[in-house]
């Protein structure tokens, strides 16, 4: 069964650095979306981009964030500038069109900001 | 704005017994779902419920929803140790909006 993957598992990263996190949607969706969940909460959105654009995206969601889907496949998510909170597991998921589509979620990556 | 509301948070019960899982919802929403979530893993969704009294069963877990009283419930049958995991119940609108959860539920099934 086709599935989400993301990719690293795992990121540690130091305060203030950059991270990419990346992301290959299952090949014949059209919907794309970010989440995080802190440890221990509920899953919270980010962000969705459909036809290459964000179409929304949370207060979350601010300018230390930017999403790209640089090819046909990828969809990764850049976090500049990294603070502690934002130490997180960060969710892709995607969806097809179709009213009893749900949305596909990724393993998760798992990031640490020290 | 959308909100979600599941009670319990925590469950704890035994093999064997029933028990139901509740998810509120504040305004009207297009679908409803069931996702489960093992510890440090992904969600894996379980069901999708669109019309008003719609039940969707699988296994040992069964979902309904009612769209006039904005409710869903989660109906596990004769729990065993497998089911144990979170469960959240998200909600959103025609139009692959994002979804909005619930703080989940999590369940521990005990011999």
């Amino acid at each position: 069964e086709p599935e989400v993957t993301q990719t690293p598992s795992h990121q540690v990263t130091q305060m203030g650095q950059e991270v990419i996190l990346r992301c290959v949607p299952i090949s014949n969706h059209l919907y794309f979306y970010w989440y995080r969940q802190i440890l221990g909460q509920k899953v919270e959105f980010l962000v969705s981009f459909y036809n290459n654009e964000i179409s929304e995206k949370s207060e979350i969601f601010d300018d230390q964030f930017s999403v790209e889907r640089p090819d046909g496949s990828n969809f990764t998510l850049k976090i500049r500038s990294t603070k502690l909170e934002d130490s997180a597991m960060y969710f892709c998921a995607s969806s097809a069109q179709g009213l009893e589509q749900p949305q596909h979620f990724g393993d998760g990556t798992r990031l640490s900001i020290l | 704005e959308l909100k979600v509301e599941q009670n319990p948070l925590f469950l704890s019960m035994q093999e064997g017994k029933n028990y139901t899982i509740y998810c509120n919802y504040s305004t009207t929403s297009d679908r409803l779902y069931w996702y489960r979530q093992d510890p440090g893993k992904s969600l894996e969704s379980l069901f999708v419920l669109l019309s008003n009294g719609a039940v969707k069963q699988e296994g040992r877990l069964m979902a309904s929803l009612d769209t006039k009283a904005r409710l869903s419930t989660l109906h596990i049958t004769a729990a065993v140790h497998d089911l144990s995991a979170t469960y959240f119940c998200a909600v959103d609108m025609v139009g692959n909006t994002p979804l909005v959860f619930g703080k989940g539920t999590r369940l521990s099934v005990i011999a």
